[in-house]
Order: structure tokens, then sequence, then C-alpha cells
């Protein structure tokens, strides 16, 4: 079975600063899906990037970025240039190809300080 | 503009009282999904449906059903609510299936509270 673990519950960051939120996952599968997800308070999940496994390349969209270590199954988020609007619950997830449902972590809560 | 609609935010039941959570969509997607989400805890998939195909999860309880009686429309059935029901239930949607590059779209949730 796949798991997913964040292990930071909660992080803070200053506004403007970089923040990197990490995520290890387990799996035996060579080839799979890894998302990052964000929930802001009272509103609906969105996604923030998403990395295939075969890519080598790290996925990038503005100013999230992940760190994608395949060998050692870490898929990091980093953040730069915190905003107060990127306050929210962030979850890591996993997908093997062709299946239809994620796999999410327990989430981190990030809070972004004037 | 709403693209994935659940209503409504907030559903007090009372114990063993049959309780249906409703999600609507604008986008013409073929697949939804609902996940529960307790508090604290990631969420959850309970099933989902690839257009009139229903998908189960091994591990969700028979307490919980699903119907979807056309694309824009499904349902969360829960026929005896637990107190450990008590959760945030999100709906989703995708345009197929989510390893063909799509993404899903999440609705802002359902919070149910048993009594």
């Amino acid at each position: 079975a796949q798991t997913v673990t964040q292990s930071q519950p909660e992080m803070s960051v200053q506004e403007a600063e970089t923040v990197t939120l990490s995520c290890t996952y387990d799996t035996s599968e060579s080839n799979y899906y890894l998302f990052w997800y964000k929930q802001p308070p009272s509103r609906q999940m969105i996604l923030v990037i998403r990395q295939e496994a075969y890519k080598q390349q790290n996925a990038t969209e503005n100013r999230f970025s992940v760190n994608f270590q395949k060998a050692a199954k870490s898929f990091s988020l980093k953040i730069s240039d915190s905003q107060l609007g990127d306050t929210a619950m962030y979850f890591c997830a996993f997908m093997r190809p062709g299946a239809n449902n994620l796999f999410f972590g327990t989430g981190t809560r990030l809070t972004v300080i004037p | 503009d709403a693209m994935v609609i659940q209503n409504p935010r907030y559903q007090v039941t009372q114990f063993g009282k049959p309780v249906t959570l409703s999600c609507s969509q604008t986008l013409n997607h073929n697949v939804m999904y609902w996940y529960q989400q307790k508090s604290s805890q990631a969420p959850k998939l309970l099933f989902h449906y690839y257009d009139k195909d229903f998908n189960n999860e091994a591990d969700t309880p028979d307490n919980f059903q699903s119907r979807r009686p056309n694309t824009s429309f499904c349902f969360l059935d829960i026929r005896s609510p637990g107190l450990g029901d008590a959760a945030m239930y999100l709906c989703a949607t995708s345009r197929g299936k989510l390893g063909n590059q799509e993404t899903q779209y999440f609705g802002p949730g359902t919070r149910l509270l048993v009594l």
C-alpha cells in the first residue's frame, strides 16, 4: 500500500520569504504521479503542482517549485516570495498510473506572517 | 463562477437518521468523486463515478452509498450516520482519469455534524 508522510504538521514563514514543505512517500511502483494541493481556510482545495515520476525535471509553477528526489522518495514543495494568500493547509498526494484515486498525506498547515 | 457546488455547506443530522449530501458540477466532467476528511486528517476517497460506472473503495463502509442520476449531479447517502461519520465531505470532478494529465477540481465541502 502507498503511504504519504508529511512530517511537519505546522509551519510559518515571514511574508516575502521562502519556505519548503516536506513530503516522503513509499511505493514499489516505478512510475507514478505526485501532487501538491492547497486548501485555504474555508475554501476548496486546488491543485498547486504536479510531478510525473518518469520526468527528471522538477516541476515549477510560478512561485511554486518542487524538489523531486526519486531515489529518496522525497517530494518537497518550495514556495518563494511567500504571500499572505499562501496561508493554507498543504497536502501532498500520490497516485499510481491507471488508478483514479489519490493517497493524501496528513497535511502541513502553513501560516504566512505579515 | 462556481464549478463544483456542494450544498449545503453545513449539515446537521441525528444519530441514525439518514442524510444526503449533494454535489453538482458545471464542467461536464466524466468523473465525480466523494472524499471524507476528518478533522486534522487527510482526505480519504470513498468512491467515484466514471460516467455511470460506480467504483467503491474497498474500505468504504456499507453505510455510505452514492447515486449519480446524470452527468451534473452526484449524491452521497449515509444510511445510518454514527458519531464517527462527522467530517468534511468533499466532492471533486475530473474530465477523465487522473493519470491522463487530468486535474481534479474540488468543491468547498459539506461539513457534517452528527448529534
